[in-house]
């Protein structure tokens, strides 16, 4: 199957600072979320982006699937960005087949 | 939109009781996928429907898991025997795309904790 691999797994910021989460993977892929896991548990859709580039707010994500990677962007962290970010990915061939990474942990600190 | 629902939101069972669990999917979505979360295998695709039809089991651990579609509103994931080794968060996930078309986000509900004494 396909590998996600996602860096760093743990991640403490400051209030306000700024980071970048990736997320590689091993193969073609028509399908690439980001997720953030909150303290409760809820997994909430950030970005859908196989390609490109998107912004929402403080948050922003890049694909470049011919280099199979995606990164995602925090600016100015508050308290409440803190959680688990999952990159999961649907490889092209299988439709449905998502493979989450195993996550990078997010403590941002007042 | 009311979003996935599921319940229970927790289960405490025995070993040896059969759990069910059950999933709502966002009204309009034709496709659904149950997952299961732990500490040592993260997320994990179990079983995935489209349009109330199995698409692929082969994440289901073992037989002691089922799952099922009755219609498009309703899905239900039991285990029956349960033991410890089943404890962890099981999430239903839908998604509004059909079978093989591309481009498409999968929402989550916010799952059952399951703890299998």
């Amino acid at each position: 199957g396909i590998q996600v691999e996602q860096s760093p797994p743990d991640l403490i910021l400051q209030e306000g600072a700024n980071s970048t989460l990736r997320c590689n993977f091993s193969d073609s892929v028509n399908n690439l979320q980001w997720f953030h896991q909150n303290p409760w548990g809820q997994l909430i859709n950030l970005f859908y982006i196989p390609s490109g580039t998107k912004q929402n707010g403080r948050l922003s994500a890049t694909t470049v699937a011919t280099e199979r990677y995606s990164l995602l962007y925090i600016s100015s962290s508050q308290t409440t960005d803190s959680g688990v970010y999952f990159c999961a990915v649907e490889r092209d061939d299988s439709w449905g087949k998502f493979q989450f990474g195993a996550g990078t942990q997010v403590v941002v600190t007042p | 939109d009311a979003g996935v629902i599921q319940s229970p939101r927790h289960e405490v069972t025995e070993m040896g009781q059969e759990v069910t669990l059950r999933c709502k999917p966002i009204s309009g979505h034709n496709s659904l996928f149950w997952y299961r979360q732990t500490m040592m295998r993260g997320l994990e695709l179990l079983i995935y429907f489209n349009n109330n039809v199995p698409i692929d089991d082969s994440g289901m651990p073992e037989d002691r898991f089922s799952a099922k579609m009755p219609n498009a509103s309703f899905s239900t994931l039991k285990i029956q025997p349960s033991e410890p080794r089943d404890s962890a968060v099981y999430f239903c996930a839908s998604s509004p795309i059909a079978w093989s078309k591309k481009g498409y986000e999968q929402y989550f509900g916010p799952g059952t904790r399951l703890t299998v004494t």
